[in-house]
């Protein structure tokens, strides 16, 4: 079966614009949450939704946010890019929450210059 | 703040048996653990989870203690493709709050 899609695999935005990624999942699969992953700061998780609601959030500025559409898929948009904001952008989807694990996705490289 | 403390680093030679501890001490009773690892900054790939039992699929085994406060992840013959940093969590599942891991170097 298809994984989880994430497009695109590599974004260079300048500091100041916004930028908006997107999640495919699993076919069936209703959770969907996406992690920032820098050197500094490791893995780090930014949201969940489920059923086009958030579920959980985490500590990041209201410049990240995202949704998910009746069909699962979700984006996220980061507004006013700082160069801190450069990171792989992870999407993971799971059933419902985690039940039998999350599959993440290949990621999307921003770097904001 | 991760909730799960895991040695930086460990060394396996390729065939062996690969032992990656875990200490979760603040586990609460329906929290899983689950444990993930990542190539090279590919996306992390589950691997296994439980609650209270252990567990065993295709690619490796969940030891956990009884009073649940750590756990041990067991690659039972190792292999090269086998080198990643893995990761123990402990999660209701929703946020999985990643530390730092464990850098696995299997050694031919």
């Amino acid at each position: 079966k298809a994984g989880v899609t994430q497009t695109p695999r590599y974004l260079i935005k300048t500091r100041g614009q916004q930028v908006t990624l997107s999640c495919s999942p699993i076919s069936g699969h209703r959770s969907v949450s996406w992690y920032q992953q820098t050197p500094g700061q490791g893995l780090q998780f930014l949201f969940e939704y489920f059923s086009e609601t958030q579920r959980n959030k985490g500590n990041f500025p209201g410049r990240f946010s995202g949704r998910q559409f009746s069909n699962s898929r979700s984006e996220m948009n980061v507004s006013t890019l700082e160069l801190g904001d450069s990171a792989l952008y992870l999407c993971a989807s799971s059933l419902a929450g985690g039940a039998g694990g999350y599959t993440f996705g290949s990621g999307t490289r921003l770097t904001v210059v | 703040d991760a909730k799960t403390t895991q040695p930086p680093s460990m060394d396996c030679a390729e065939g062996r048996a690969a032992n990656l501890p875990c200490n979760h001490s603040t586990i609460s009773g329906n929290e899983y653990v689950y444990w993930y690892r990542q190539i090279h900054s590919q996306g992390p790939q589950y691997i296994i989870h439980g609650l209270k039992n252990n567990e065993t699929n295709e690619m490796a085994s969940l030891i956990i203690t009884e009073d649940r406060k750590s756990s041990t992840l067991i690659l039972p013959h190792a292999t090269l493709r086998d080198t990643a940093v893995y990761y123990c969590i402990v999660s209701l599942g929703g946020k999985l709050i990643f530390g730092q891991g464990t850098e696995l170097s299997v050694k031919p």
